[in-house]
């Protein structure tokens, strides 16, 4: 199986902040890492799949970078919305596999 | 516009058995490949299935293969997930969740399920 590594595990940030949260694979996956965001009691909402394809509707504000084994998820500015947990996962192969995420707390 | 509504989570004692229905609506649910993901209580993530369009294809994390189902029925646009032999560990929320077309990525998710396997 393909492990996923985040880091870092937990951020504190503040608004306005430009935040980047990595990804790493255990072998490689091309470019089949998608990124998603997940609040409090709630589903998670894709935000980026293929490593760097914006979902509709998603702020241009995130970003995500990589190919191979490595990708990067980046808030150009943080906005008081964006404090929630992020989870990367790869789509390359089965079993599908996620990070163990990345809580962005307020600083 | 896309929804999926799952059902059928409760309480279940280890070793019951239980169903899980996702509906939905708003898009041609025979052409997508769709899934379920779990989250254990104040824990990630995990992929648990796959179906094909057609069902012809099925595959499913180590830990449920030979204990869970998935199955479809595009005539209904419903997905389900039959679980058997129930552990604690299977204690999660269950989330139906389209895949999308290209890249594998999971564009559309339910609410939510809680299923909790307890004496």
């Amino acid at each position: 199986d393909i492990q996923m590594t985040q880091s870092p595990s937990s951020l504190s940030a503040s608004v306005g902040d430009r935040v980047s949260i990595t990804c790493r694979a255990s072998q490689t996956i091309n470019n089949y890492l998608n990124w998603y965001q997940q609040k409090p009691g709630k589903a998670p909402n894709l935000l980026i799949y293929a490593a760097s394809s914006l979902q509709s509707g998603v702020p241009s504000r995130f970003s995500g970078s990589g190919s191979g084994t490595d990708f990067t998820l980046t808030i150009s500015s943080l906005q008081p919305e964006d404090f929630a947990t992020y989870y990367c996962q790869q789509s390359y192969t089965t079993p599908r596999t996620f990070g163990q995420g990345t809580k962005v707390e307020v600083k | 516009e896309v929804q999926l509504v799952e059902s059928g989570g409760g309480l279940v004692q280890p070793g019951g058995s239980l169903r899980l229905s996702c509906a939905a609506s708003g898009f041609t649910f025979s052409s997508y490949w769709m899934s379920w993901v779990r989250q254990a209580p104040g824990k990630g993530l995990e992929w648990v299935a796959n179906i094909k369009q057609d069902g012809s294809e099925k595959y499913y994390v180590d830990s449920v293969k030979g204990r869970f189902t998935i199955s479809r029925d595009n005539a209904q646009n419903s997905l389900n997930l039959q679980m058997n032999s129930l552990r604690a560990e299977d204690t999660a929320v269950y989330y139906c969740a389209r895949v999308g077309y290209a890249y594998g990525f999971f564009d559309y998710w339910g609410q939510g399920t809680l299923v909790t396997v307890s004496s």
